[in-house]
């Protein structure tokens, strides 16, 4: 496996529901970022961890749980989801390194709450 | 607050039809702007990240470039694998954190 990889890539759940997202990062870095990626609109930044330790919460409810247990690997566990959280939701890794600081993305895993 | 505005918002094309999508931003201090390509479905595509007014950057039919308000993305004579949505966004000096635009999504026909 290379780059950035999420499982699964599609997952349909109902509200009183519980899943888990998972994404593996192969390139190395330290810092590993959720997005929300709605139609028509741009990316959302939910979470972010540097170093294992979570660094940005962007007031997303208490439905979504973020854990990072090492660099490498992100989980965002999901419970009691609400149809608008139908999105496709996005994980991404970059290397912290000053002014040179690229991030890259996972193919996806597309929610839907019914 | 960062905005980062991206027109027009759809874009059809004849084969080797050249044009241009633009990205208009707002940030406190510059780090870096950066391009990507996303397909249906899939997660965005590392395209090019620039710094500084005046950098140009290119990659095989496409060219970025950059100025204190604004970046473009030309698509010279493209193909109908050109097709798909670039989505722009900027990264404010002292951050870490991309501002994104909603995305151009670009349509070529053969």
């Amino acid at each position: 496996e290379t780059g950035v990889t999420q499982t699964p890539r599609h997952l349909v759940m109902g509200m009183t529901n519980k899943k888990s997202l998972k994404c593996e990062q192969h390139l190395g870095h330290n810092a590993m970022y959720w997005y929300k990626q709605s139609a028509k609109k741009p990316l959302e930044l939910m979470f972010v961890y540097n170093f294992k330790e979570q660094t940005e919460n962007n007031s997303v409810p208490s439905r979504f749980s973020p854990e990072c247990p090492n660099s490498s690997h992100l989980f965002l566990h999901l419970h009691t989801l609400q149809p608008e959280d139908s999105a496709l939701y996005l994980c991404a890794s970059s290397q912290p390194a000053g002014d040179r600081e690229t991030q890259y993305f996972g193919p996806g895993t597309r929610l839907l709450v019914l | 607050e960062d905005q980062v505005t991206q027109s027009p918002e759809a874009l059809r094309l004849q084969e080797g039809e050249s044009s241009s999508l633009n990205c208009s931003y707002t940030v406190s201090g510059l780090r870096g702007l950066f391009w990507y390509r996303q397909d249906p479905g899939k997660g965005p595509e590392f395209l090019f990240t620039l710094y500084s007014a005046g950098e140009e950057k290119e990659k095989e039919r496409l060219k970025a470039t950059l100025t204190k308000k604004e970046s473009f993305l030309h698509i010279t004579a493209p193909k109908p694998e050109d097709s798909a949505t670039y989505l722009c966004a900027v990264q404010a000096r002292y951050d870490y954190k991309l501002s994104f635009g909603a995305g151009t999504t670009v349509t070529v026909r053969a």
